[in-house]
């Protein structure tokens, strides 16, 4: 059983760089069909894709966020990995990581940790 | 970018009620479209992708369809576990987008 968990911290000043990490477990992150996401969720607020990745370290982002985002992957920790430059207050949201089911659906997801950015 | 426009906001049910979801595309996005039910607190789980296959172990009582840009979900009879939100996602092309959820409460 595939499962996946965000760590990070849970508290970032304003300007500065939001930074998480998606350890996944139960299987290989390096598997050719799977590509790794992040989601996030602003309190109250619907879902918005931020980026993916795919073990080669081939990367599609969210316009809306490329010029801040930078998603990563070490496959020697199975792990990827979201930096998020500049942050200010609308990037305040719950954070998941998910994996990319065969067919392009997000079929396991990370629980989520909440990112505060505030002074 | 393609914009998901998913009707209504709100659904007021009774447990054992047929419900549907429908969520519109703006532009062509082939069969790929994914369904979410999200619980409080809880990530996301996958129900349905490319429009109409069933993931593994959802109950049968979910199901999927399409005609054109609009996609339907639809719950044959509403379990008490069924209250919760809802998300539509299309995969067609980047960047991904959602719609906005429909959260189903009981009336």
């Amino acid at each position: 059983q595939l499962q996946l968990q965000e760590s990070g911290p849970g508290l970032v000043k304003p300007s500065e760089t939001l930074s998480l990490t998606c350890t996944v477990s139960g299987g290989s992150i390096s598997r050719s069909d799977y590509y790794w996401g992040w989601i996030r969720q602003p309190p109250g607020k619907g879902l918005e894709w931020i980026g993916n990745i795919y073990y080669s370290g081939s990367t599609y982002y969210n316009p809306s966020l490329k010029s801040r985002v930078t998603i990563s992957v070490d496959t020697s920790k199975n792990q990827f990995s979201l930096k998020v430059n500049s942050v200010t207050a609308a990037d305040t949201a719950v954070y998941f990581c998910a994996k990319m089911h065969s067919s392009g659906a997000f079929d396991s997801w990370g629980q989520g940790t909440l990112v505060t950015v505030s002074s | 970018d393609i914009q998901m426009t998913q009707s209504p906001s709100t659904l007021s049910a009774s447990v054992g009620d047929r419900v549907s979801i429908t969520c519109r595309a703006s532009q062509s996005i082939s069969s790929w479209l994914a369904w979410y039910q999200q619980k409080p607190g809880k990530a996301p789980k996958l129900l349905i992708y490319k429009a109409s296959t069933l993931e593994s172990g959802v109950p049968s009582r979910f199901s999927g369809s399409e005609s054109g840009t609009e996609f339907t979900l639809t719950i044959s009879s509403l379990q008490p576990d069924d209250f919760a939100t809802y998300y539509c996602q299309q995969y067609n092309s980047f960047p991904y987008t959602f719609g906005q959820g429909t959260k189903l409460e009981i009336k």
